[in-house]
């Protein structure tokens, strides 16, 4: 099975902060996604990659950036952490040489920035 | 990607189908349709996917109307474990059949099982 993993289940930050969070994934996967999921709103795409070094906005990449120095890793980065960043995100990965496979999800990383 | 619609709940006892509609009315002959579910406090877990046939997994089976404007998701022994928000998404595959295009998430089906 594939395994997506978020480094932190719990994140708590202050404003201003400088917020990295990381996700992996270990099935060789092109694509690796960040969303974030609040209540009322859904999940929302924020950032979305498809090679290592590539990187695309989703609908919602203000007050965020990403990295993908590895296939592996894919990281999202808070520059500078609002409490409207408060929320839980998701991080997920597919495979590109698998045409209509799903997506596999982490856990997710609740944030809340205080 | 087409707009999909999906009553905000939905209950069933345990050990019946659950039959989950969704309507996608707008869908074009190159999207496919997703089925995810997400139990509390975890991420989303595909279920199932299909283009116009009915399609049946371990988990699922996916009908499909004729015309594509909608579909239905069925569990056929719903569990305990089942109860979890359903999300319908429909989505076109990228060119040559490539999967990296992204999915947009609606608000879903509450689906409670109880016993």
């Amino acid at each position: 099975d594939v395994k997506v993993t978020q480094s932190s289940r719990y994140l708590v930050k202050r404003t201003g902060e400088k917020v990295f969070l990381e996700c992996v994934q270990d099935m060789d996967h092109e694509n690796m996604f960040w969303y974030r999921q609040d209540p009322g709103l859904g999940l929302r795409l924020i950032y979305f990659s498809y090679d290592v070094k590539m990187k695309e906005k989703g609908d919602i990449p203000e007050g965020y950036s990403v990295s993908r120095e590895k296939k592996e890793r894919f990281s999202l980065i808070l520059e500078s952490a609002s409490t409207n960043q408060t929320s839980m995100y998701l991080c997920a990965s597919s495979s590109t040489g698998v045409p209509g496979a799903g997506y596999t999800f982490g856990s997710g990383t609740r944030l809340t920035v205080v | 990607d087409a707009k999909t619609t999906q009553p905000p709940s939905m209950d069933c006892a345990e050990g019946r189908a659950a039959n989950l509609p969704c309507n996608h009315s707008t869908i074009s002959g190159n999207e496919y349709v997703y089925w995810y579910r997400q139990i509390h406090s975890q991420g989303p877990q595909y279920i199932i996917h299909g283009l116009k046939n009915n399609e049946t997994n371990e988990m699922a089976s996916l009908i499909i109307t004729e015309d594509r404007k909608s579909s239905t998701l069925i569990l056929p022994h719903a569990t305990l474990r089942d109860t979890a928000v359903y999300y319908c998404i429909v989505r076109v595959l990228s060119a040559g059949g490539t999967s990296y295009g992204k999915l947009t998430f609606g608000q879903g089906t509450i689906l409670t099982v109880h016993p």
